[in-house]
């Protein structure tokens, strides 16, 4: 069974630009998840959507970064204007509901010029 | 107070060895615990989850002291394919889906 599918895997870009990222949730799931890894702050929370919809949105650092599911097998994590502190390793997750396991996908490197 | 702490490491230990990770959270309201494992440059992986009476999954035993508010993950008999972050996790108890990450424990086993 396919798992989790992010892309891109890499991502290198300037200062200013836009960057999307997007995700595509192991079927039947319902529940999927953006997070941002770090070395200083670790593996941190983003936004978390039930249905399609967004539940939690605490952690989304600022204006500049938005998410969006417009239906149950897709989802997009964008940040625009980039800087360079936004470069992180995301992640996004998956599951069948929102207290059941989650599974990763294999992230997506970012780094800002 | 972060909300999980563990020590960063690195662990170094030989083949064969036992080596045990220790993690505290902080909210008291915490419902469920959860040992990750990830490897370098990869996802997050559920290795176990956490018990009140303590549970076993081969050669690695989890533990948790509700009231010191602390969670241990313990490995025997240390393989080199054991080498990984070991992410200690906590379900908050307000809610029914945040996971809260430690920073992880890095774990190297020599031959």
């Amino acid at each position: 069974d396919a798992g989790v599918i992010q892309s891109p895997r890499h991502e290198v870009t300037e200062m200013g630009q836009e960057v999307t990222l997007r995700c595509k949730p192991i079927s039947g799931h319902n529940s999927l998840f953006w997070y941002r890894q770090t070395m200083m702050r670790g593996l941190e929370l983003l936004i978390y959507f039930n249905n399609n919809v967004p539940i939690d949105d605490s952690g989304m650092p600022e204006d500049r970064f938005s998410a969006k599911m417009p239906n149950a097998s897709f989802s997009t994590l964008k940040i625009q204007p980039s800087e360079p502190r936004d470069s992180a390793v995301y992640f996004c997750a998956s599951s069948y509901t929102g207290n059941q396991p989650q599974h990763f996908g294999d992230g997506t490197r970012l780094s800002i010029l | 107070r972060k909300e999980v702490e563990q020590d960063p490491g690195p662990f170094n230990v030989p083949e064969g060895a036992t080596v045990a990770f220790n993690c505290t959270y902080s909210n008291s309201a915490s419902q469920s615990f959860f040992w990750y494992r990830q490897d370098c440059r990869k996802e997050p992986k559920l290795l176990m989850s956490v018990y009140s009476s303590g549970n076993e999954d081969g050669r690695f035993t989890a533990q948790l002291n509700r009231a010191s508010q602390y969670i241990s993950l313990l490995i025997r008999d240390s393989k080199l394919s054991d080498s990984a972050t070991y992410l200690c996790v906590v379900r908050s108890g307000g809610s029914n889906y945040k996971l809260t990450f430690g920073k992880g424990t890095l774990l190297t086993v020599n031959p």
